[in-house]
């Protein structure tokens, strides 16, 4: 079953904040977060495994809440260049991921 | 280094014909993935391959077959397209070695169209 995603879409300003949660409904060891631009691949975000560790990279930091099966990408002081799907993926004792359906986010001047 | 490279870019197929996409990693990553994106659908799993010689079935391996004969290379084969495999194809790879290298590097993508 695939993580639920939300929102399905998000239009900010630059310099504004947004936060995108996924939802799992089974128990989690990882969460992953991509970001893909239109007609590229994914692009790695980062990783949060098992433990509630709250990670960080610039401006976009993340949490996971194992407990909930759930994790939350927070974008702070948006970019143009943060423009894209967001896609979260769950993993399992094995390394495989399932994705959600994506949130595209689109930062505005 | 190259990363991840798939084969073709683009392909359209006729319904019934066969194909095969070829992926190929050059980072030595023991684990590869076969994703399709559709629009609305995120990116599913089709097949994945956990070493050279062994694949496992994704979330939709209907449709389609995989090889894995050499570590670098993880090959999706149509044997009789049909409009529903129309889609955006990713391969992705990545490491085992270090718990921190989980991160899975995607390839560029295939648009297969089967009319």
């Amino acid at each position: 079953q695939q993580p639920v995603q939300s929102p399905q879409a998000v239009i900010l300003r630059e310099g504004e904040d947004a936060v995108i949660n996924c939802s799992s409904s089974k128990a989690l060891y990882s969460v992953h977060w991509y970001r893909q631009k239109h007609g590229e691949a994914p692009v790695f975000l980062m990783i949060l495994l098992k433990g509630g560790e709250q990670k960080g990279h610039e401006k976009i930091s993340a949490s996971f809440n194992e407990k909930k099966q759930q994790s939350s990408l927070y974008l702070t002081a948006s970019q143009l260049s943060y423009s894209g799907t967001y896609f979260c993926g769950t993993g399992g004792a094995t390394n495989k991921l399932i994705f959600g359906t994506g949130t595209l986010l689109a930062v505005q001047p | 280094n190259a990363g991840v490279t798939q084969t073709p870019k683009f392909r359209v197929l006729k319904t019934g014909q066969s194909m095969t996409l070829l992926c190929a990693q050059d980072m030595n990553h023991e684990y590869m993935y076969w994703y399709r994106q559709d629009p609305g659908m995120g990116l599913r799993l089709i097949h994945y391959s956990v070493g050279e010689g062994t694949t496992a079935k994704g979330e939709v391996p209907d449709g389609y077959n995989v090889s894995r004969l050499k570590k670098q290379n993880f090959l999706l084969g149509l044997e009789s397209a049909a409009p529903s495999q129309t889609s955006v194809y990713f391969c992705a790879s990545n490491s085992i070695r270090l718990l921190s290298s989980y991160e899975q590097y995607f390839g560029p993508g295939t648009r297969l169209t089967v009319t």
